[in-house]
């Protein structure tokens, strides 16, 4: 069946401007996941959603980061007033539901900031 | 919140060795253990878990033992192949937020 969606693959946008990632997960998945992997680097926790809800945004990296979901399945990441630091690979999983279900993840967005 | 901490950072091994790959945690509350392997420019995908209640799992040439009173796991490769060469993720939670340890780059050497 059809595995987590994530779009664009790759993102190139200049410091300053908002950039807005999407991602479609597996269908019937109500947790949804939001990850940052710099080059080289470990997996960021972000934000999680059950269904349409982010009960602690305390790993979005500063208030330039948001995200929602709605209809319990299409997540946005957005990142306002894009930094150089922002530059990474955005993954986002998904799973069935909590308590240790197995996480599947999207093939992630690169992003440039320039 | 949950510290996940992975060693080593890179291993080398030769075709036909074994790999151990061990992560600590330090919330006694997490009960999942996944491992993800991750290969250059593609997407992590799951290899094996454990569950708080199981003390070891094994998958073929791939084992996963837990000791939750020291709050460590490990991942074990027998028989490596060239193919096994990767980027190896352990994780740990408690149900919701998943902690990622900061990867193993393993090189199989043929």
């Amino acid at each position: 069946g059809a595995g987590v969606s994530q779009s664009p693959s790759n993102k190139v946008t200049e410091k300053g401007k908002d950039v807005e990632l999407r991602c479609d997960p597996i269908s019937g998945h109500t947790a949804l996941y939001w990850y940052r992997q710099s080059l080289g680097q470990g997996l960021e926790f972000l934000i999680y959603f059950q269904g349409n809800s982010a009960p602690d945004k305390s790993g979005l990296p500063s208030d330039r980061f948001s995200a929602e979901r709605t209809g319990g399945s299409v997540s946005t990441l957005t990142i306002q007033r894009t930094q150089q630091e922002d530059s990474a690979v955005y993954l986002c999983a998904s799973s069935v539901g909590f308590g240790g279900d197995t996480q599947y993840f999207g093939p992630g967005t690169r992003l440039t900031v320039l | 919140g949950e510290n996940v901490e992975q060693h080593p950072s890179t291993l080398s091994v030769q075709e036909g060795d074994s790999a151990v790959i061990k992560c600590t945690y330090s919330d006694s509350a997490s009960n999942y253990f996944p491992w993800y392997k991750q290969e250059l420019g593609k997407r992590p995908q799951l290899i094996i878990d454990i569950r708080s209640n199981v003390g070891e799992k094994k998958d073929q040439r791939i084992a996963v033992t837990l000791n939750k009173t020291a709050k460590h796991f490990s991942l074990h490769i027998t028989e490596t192949q060239p193919e096994d060469s990767a980027v190896y993720f352990c994780a740990a939670t408690t149900g919701n937020q998943f902690y990622f340890g900061t990867g193993t780059s393993l090189t199989v050497i043929p």
